[in-house]
């Protein structure tokens, strides 16, 4: 079974400048999460989906943060503009749609630098 | 609001010794709590998941408690080894799936 996928693996920008991250979940997995993790901290949810809707996106910074399911399968996070405090690992995961408390199974993040 | 801590944030050992990392939580009412190892440059990878009517679990030579009324658990690691250095990470599971993480322990295993 292929696990999560996440590109591009790294990516160095300049303040201001836009990037869009990509992911692509387990096979079968309804929900789909995307985490923030700046260095020396633990993962931060940025936003929880359900098939093509948003569950929870109260910690996502909507003024400069967006992000997308289409089709229930992929999804895209995108900064725009980017700050310095933006650089961290940016972290997708995905779980089976079940009674609650399943296993999330992480992909390998995109590591954010900017500069 | 749920909080996270882990104790210590880094530990060094030599091979061979038994250990016990540790991890904290404000609010008692969680689904599961869920230990996670994450390696330089890569994701997190699941260790031990503890529903939250359970007191332990075990897996090879880790072995996590749980205790919800004092909001404590511990994972333990038995004969640890160089390829037991990473960062573990602890998360409690709230409603709807949602993971809040402590800051982690970095730990690292002296051959």
């Amino acid at each position: 079974e292929a696990g999560v996928a996440q590109s591009p693996r790294y990516k160095i920008i300049e303040k201001r400048q836009s990037v869009a991250f990509w992911c692509n979940p387990i096979s079968g997995h309804a929900t789909l999460y995307w985490y923030q993790q700046i260095l020396g901290q633990g993962p931060k949810l940025l936003i929880q989906f359900q098939n093509n809707g948003v569950v929870d996106d109260s910690q996502l910074p909507k003024d400069r943060f967006s992000a997308e399911r289409l089709k229930g399968v992929d999804s895209t996070l995108k900064i725009q503009p980017a700050k310095l405090e933006d650089s961290a690992v940016y972290l997708c995961a995905s779980s089976s749609l079940g009674q609650g408390g399943e296993t999330q199974y992480f992909g390998p993040g995109t590591r954010l630098l900017v500069l | 609001k749920q909080e996270v801590t882990q104790i210590p944030a880094a530990l060094s050992v030599p091979e061979g010794e038994n250990l016990v990392l540790n991890c904290s939580f404000t609010d008692s009412a969680i689904y599961n709590l869920q230990w996670f190892r994450q390696d330089p440059g890569k994701g997190l990878t699941s260790l031990l998941l503890i529903q939250s009517s359970q007191r332990e679990q075990t897996s090879g030579r880790l072995n996590a408690s749980l205790d919800k009324s004092s909001g404590r658990s511990t994972l333990y690691i038995a004969a640890s080894q160089p390829g037991d250095s990473a960062t573990y990470l602890c998360a409690v599971m709230r409603g709807a799936q949602k993971l809040v993480f402590g800051q982690g322990t970095r730990l690292t295993i002296n051959p």
